[in-house]
């Protein structure tokens, strides 16, 4: 099957910097991509998504950039904050088939 | 508005039983849908109802199966539990689908034994 995965598992950062995390992911024809949150003891929630026609989007503190040439995916997280640590997911919609992958996540710490 | 909400949120059967779980979500969302996370595939997508119709289905075998009612309340069900199904099952529902915005809810723990 298609596969969408992670470049590191975990990460750690001071409070204040800016965190990125990475996704790698394997079909092309993919149309839809979001990056989840997922806090201890939580469902995941939403935090930003892209279409395949964008190559970057702005929400508040995060910055999601799309490089189709290189199928790589990262979310940019400004001024990192503890409650920022969490478990994060990008996902991959294909269109055809409504198809929908998970990465396996990148666990974020927050140091203070 | 209320959020999505599961039962139960645990939840403990031995190997052969079956399971179902309950899902309600947020109001005026069509679309509910079900993924698995263990700590070894992580977040695999099950399938998706919209208006009582399945409409998207993943990679699982037939003893997973679910259905949604006219109210949109979706229940999933596994027959003849296995260990490995061990996991964190969560659902989600959108007003269109899901290519839409999705609300997750707690999920429930279920435990094979």
């Amino acid at each position: 099957g298609e596969s969408v995965g992670l470049h590191l598992p975990t990460l750690s950062v001071q409070e204040g910097d800016n965190s990125i995390i990475n996704c790698a992911y394997s079909n092309s024809a993919s149309d839809y991509f979001i990056w989840y949150k997922q806090e201890s003891g939580k469902g995941p929630q939403f935090i930003i998504d892209i279409r395949s026609n964008m190559d970057k989007r702005q929400g508040q503190r995060v910055t999601v950039l799309l490089n189709k040439t290189v199928k790589h995916l990262s979310l940019q997280i400004a001024a990192t904050q503890p409650g920022d640590s969490a478990v994060y997911f990008c996902a991959e919609i294909l269109n055809t088939g409504n198809q929908f992958y998970f990465g396996t996540g990148t666990s974020l710490t927050v140091i203070p | 508005k209320a959020g999505v909400t599961q039962t139960p949120r645990y939840l403990i059967k031995t190997r052969g039983q079956q399971v179902t779980l309950s899902c309600s979500p947020i109001s005026g969302h069509r679309s509910v849908s079900w993924y698995q996370q263990t700590p070894g595939q992580g977040l695999q997508f099950l399938f998706e109802y919209f208006s009582e119709t399945q409409r998207n289905k993943g990679n699982f075998p037939g003893r997973f199966s679910g259905r949604q009612f006219s109210n949109s309340r979706s229940e999933m069900n596994v027959s003849t539990l296995e260990l490995g199904d061990s996991a964190l099952y969560l659902c989600a529902s959108s007003l269109l689908g899901i290519t839409d915005t999705q609300y997750f809810g707690p999920g429930t723990r279920l435990t094979v034994l």
